[in-house]
């Protein structure tokens, strides 16, 4: 199993542009989830999904779309970045939508917005 | 809404020394509360977790937690600190009926030799 994978690594955008992270996890997990990390504000939940069909809004939802076309796959959309969502964005997965169970991350996406 | 609280932002501890990262937490409910602990330039990595019964909860790479439900704690521990745990970790809980985690903001720990 690869895990949850997340692509790009890196991205530089400017501001106004738009793009994509993509996540993907290969092992049959409802639950998905996004979560920025901040220097001194640990990580806050952005967009989360209990499965296919299904998603909702975190603690910092505004600037950022989510869809769940598929199990495996949760991507992040932002339609017209800006300097405040320079962050370390972090995808996650769980079994299923219950709160013992244990979420696995992605290796993340750092993001500049100039 | 619930809480978490590392009232440490770094601990510096030295090899071979026993090691202690604190955390407080806030809910409604019982609580079920993980650590992560995360390497530079990497995700965050699942150590242990406590759900219910045994206060002692053992986990990954010798690491240890005691929930303490009359202080609202959940302290992660290790018996003799290796410079390889040097890492950022991660206290979080969940509550209710919802995967929701919230998250500490965070303890940088320092082993040296």
């Amino acid at each position: 199993n690869a895990g949850v994978t997340q692509t790009p690594k890196f991205q530089v955008l400017k501001t106004g542009q738009s793009m994509t992270l993509q996540c993907a996890q290969d092992m049959n997990h409802e639950y998905m989830s996004w979560y920025r990390q901040d220097p001194g504000m640990g990580l806050r939940l952005i967009h989360y999904s209990v499965g296919a069909g299904i998603t909702d809004q975190g603690e910092v939802p505004n600037g950022y779309n989510v869809s769940r076309s598929t199990t495996e796959d949760f991507p992040l959309r932002l339609l017209s970045a800006a300097p405040s969502q320079t962050s370390v964005y972090f995808c996650a997965s769980s079994y299923g939508d219950r709160p013992h169970e244990t979420q696995y991350f992605g290796p993340g996406t750092r993001l500049l917005v100039l | 809404a619930q809480s978490v609280a590392q009232p440490e932002d770094q601990v510096n501890v030295a090899e071979g020394n026993p090691l202690t990262v604190k955390c407080t937490y806030s809910v409604s409910g019982n609580p079920y509360l993980f650590w992560y602990v995360q390497y530079p330039n990497r995700g965050l990595q699942f150590l242990l977790k406590y759900i219910t019964g045994d206060n002692l909860v053992k986990g990954s790479y010798g690491f240890e937690a005691e929930f303490n439900k009359s202080q609202t704690s959940f302290h992660l521990k290790k018996p003799s600190a290796l410079v390889s745990d040097s890492a950022l970790y991660f206290c979080a809980v969940a509550a209710g009926t919802a995967s929701k985690l919230t998250f500490g903001t965070g303890t940088r720990l320092q082993v040296t030799l």
